[in-house]
């Protein structure tokens, strides 16, 4: 499968801690993308790190991206309810898009 | 488990003709399957949500006639693209989500259509 993997598979956490999720991936890239998805409903683009980028922030949201290692991290801080959702990254390498198989991360108020 | 796949991964055609897409759950039922187009060096923007016996929800700025879905099973849904253009040209990925799964949804690999 080109599909990365994310760890952990699900995650469930106290509203105001924070979350972390872990992507790994195959292939050379042009860039790392994370999105979230909520049940039932379509993707939503949360951030994009270039491969020639570390670390990027938006907001309560922190990426970091090791192309030595092939992989990516998401940091949500000070977690909320409304956070609940899948969070997937995907890597574009050539013109190809290549999604991590997701994390499921619950927040509980 | 939970494959979906994508059919063509490649497709060339002609201005003025349509083109269809198809997804299909290979290992599971999908009531919901999702189709996202691809602009380049851009990320992935949801073209519609396709119901399993029911009509397709697009969002805001696809045209419905231009883009025709059909999910007319549980594990199958199609894109036409109708009367293609050259800014037609795109990468389209359709997505599933798999009931049971604690993560839910999988995704095809694309398609890159490319009309001349």
């Amino acid at each position: 499968s080109q599909q990365g993997e994310e760890d952990p598979q699900a995650l469930s956490i106290q509203e105001g801690e924070n979350a972390t999720m872990n992507c790994s991936y195959k292939t050379s890239i042009n860039n790392l993308q994370w999105y979230r998805q909520n049940s039932g409903r379509g993707l939503v683009h949360l951030i994009l790190i270039r491969s020639n980028e570390r670390e990027k922030h938006s907001g309560r949201l922190r990426v970091t991206l090791d192309t030595s290692k092939k992989s990516s991290s998401l940091l949500i801080t000070a977690s909320r309810a409304a956070d609940t959702a899948s969070y997937f990254c995907a890597t574009l390498a050539g013109n190809q898009f290549y999604f991590g198989t997701g994390t499921s991360l619950t927040v509980i108020p | 488990g939970a494959v979906v796949s994508q059919h063509p991964s490649r497709v060339i055609c002609k201005s003025g003709t349509s083109v269809k897409i198809e997804c299909r759950s290979l290992d599971f039922q999908a009531t919901t399957m999702f189709w996202y187009r691809q602009f380049p060096k851009k990320s992935l923007m949801l073209m519609a949500t396709s119901n399993e016996g029911s009509k397709a929800t697009y969002e805001q700025g696809v045209e419905k006639d231009k883009f025709l879905i059909n999910h007319a099973s549980l594990t199958l849904s199609t894109l036409t693209v109708t009367s293609a253009h050259p800014e037609d040209s795109s990468f389209y990925i359709c997505s599933a989500n798999s009931p049971g799964k604690i993560w839910g949804y999988t995704f095809g690999s694309g398609t890159r259509l490319t009309v001349v």
